[in-house]
C-alpha cells in the first residue's frame, strides 16, 4: 500500500512569493500517475496537475510539478490571493486504488 | 459543458444505508475514454478515494470499505450511484462524484453533505 505523505502540513506565504510543497511517496511510484489538486474553503477539488508535470486545462503557467520516484513537487511561481488553498497529491497505482496524502495548506 | 451533480438524502440514521446519485449532463456515462468515481471528504478532513466505475463495467473499491460499497450505473438516466451500508457517524463526509481519466480526477460535482445521526 502506497502512503502519501505532504510537507509542510502549511505554508504561510505573501502574495508575489514563491511556493513549493512536497509529496513524498512510500514506495518508488510511476510519475504517469501522480496528480495535484487545489482546494478552496467549500469548494471541490480542482486539478491542477497530471502525470506528475502535466497542467490540466485552464491551469495557469505559474503551477508547475515535477519530480519523480519517491519524491515530487508542486511549484507556485508567484502566488496570487486566489491561490491560497490546500493542495493534495494523489497516485493511481495497483489494483486502481485511488490514494492522496493528507494536504498543504498555503495561508497568508 | 460537463456537469457532474450529486443528489440525496442530507441525514442519514446510524446502521442505515446511505444512498447517492450523481447526474451526469455534457458527457455520456458510457465513455470509453473516462470512468466514474466517488470520492468522500469528512469535515475539515482530507479526501478518501471511495470508488471507481469503469466503462467495461468493473469496479474497484477502497479496501477499508469494500465490503459496504456498491457502485452502479444506469445509462438510461446517465446517473451513477453509490450505496454505503451499515453506516456510522465516521462516514458523515462531504461526498464527492467525480469524473476520472489517466488516473486522476479531472472533473468533480459540487459534493453533498451526507450526516449520519439518530
Amino acid at each position: 500500500e502506497i502512503v502519501l505523505t505532504q510537507s509542510p502540513g502549511t505554508l504561510s506565504l505573501s502574495p508575489g512569493e514563491r511556493a513549493t510543497l512536497s509529496c513524498r511517496a512510500s514506495q518508488s511510484i510511476s510519475s504517469a500517475y501522480l496528480a495535484w489538486y487545489q482546494q478552496k474553503p467549500g469548494q471541490a477539488p480542482r486539478l491542477l496537475i497530471y502525470g506528475a508535470s502535466s497542467r490540466a486545462t485552464g491551469i495557469p503557467d505559474r503551477f508547475s510539478g515535477s519530480g519523480s520516484g519517491t519524491v515530487f513537487t508542486l511549484t507556485i511561481t508567484r502566488l496570487e490571493p486566489e491561490d491560497f488553498a490546500v493542495y493534495f497529491c494523489q497516485h493511481y497505482g495497483g489494483l486502481h486504488v485511488f490514494t492522496f496524502g493528507p494536504g498543504t495548506k498555503v495561508d497568508i | 459543458q460537463l456537469q457532474l451533480q450529486e443528489s440525496g438524502p442530507g441525514l442519514v440514521k446510524p446502521s442505515e444505508t446511505l444512498s447517492l446519485t450523481c447526474t451526469v449532463s455534457g458527457d455520456s456515462i458510457n465513455s470509453d475514454t473516462y470512468y466514474w468515481g466517488w470520492i468522500r471528504q469528512p469535515p475539515g478532513k482530507g479526501l478518501e478515494w471511495i470508488g471507481t466505475m469503469y466503462f467495461f463495467g468493473k469496479t474497484f473499491y477502497n479496501p477499508s470499505l469494500k465490503s459496504r460499497v456498491t457502485i452502479s450505473v444506469d445509462t438510461s438516466r446517465n446517473q451513477v450511484s453509490l450505496r454505503l451500508s451499515s453506516v456510522t457517524a465516521a462516514d458523515t463526509a462531504v461526498y464527492y462524484c467525480a469524473r476520472l481519466n489517466y488516473g486522476s480526477a479531472e472533473n468533480w460535482g459540487r459534493g453533498t453533505l451526507v450526516t449520519v445521526s439518530s
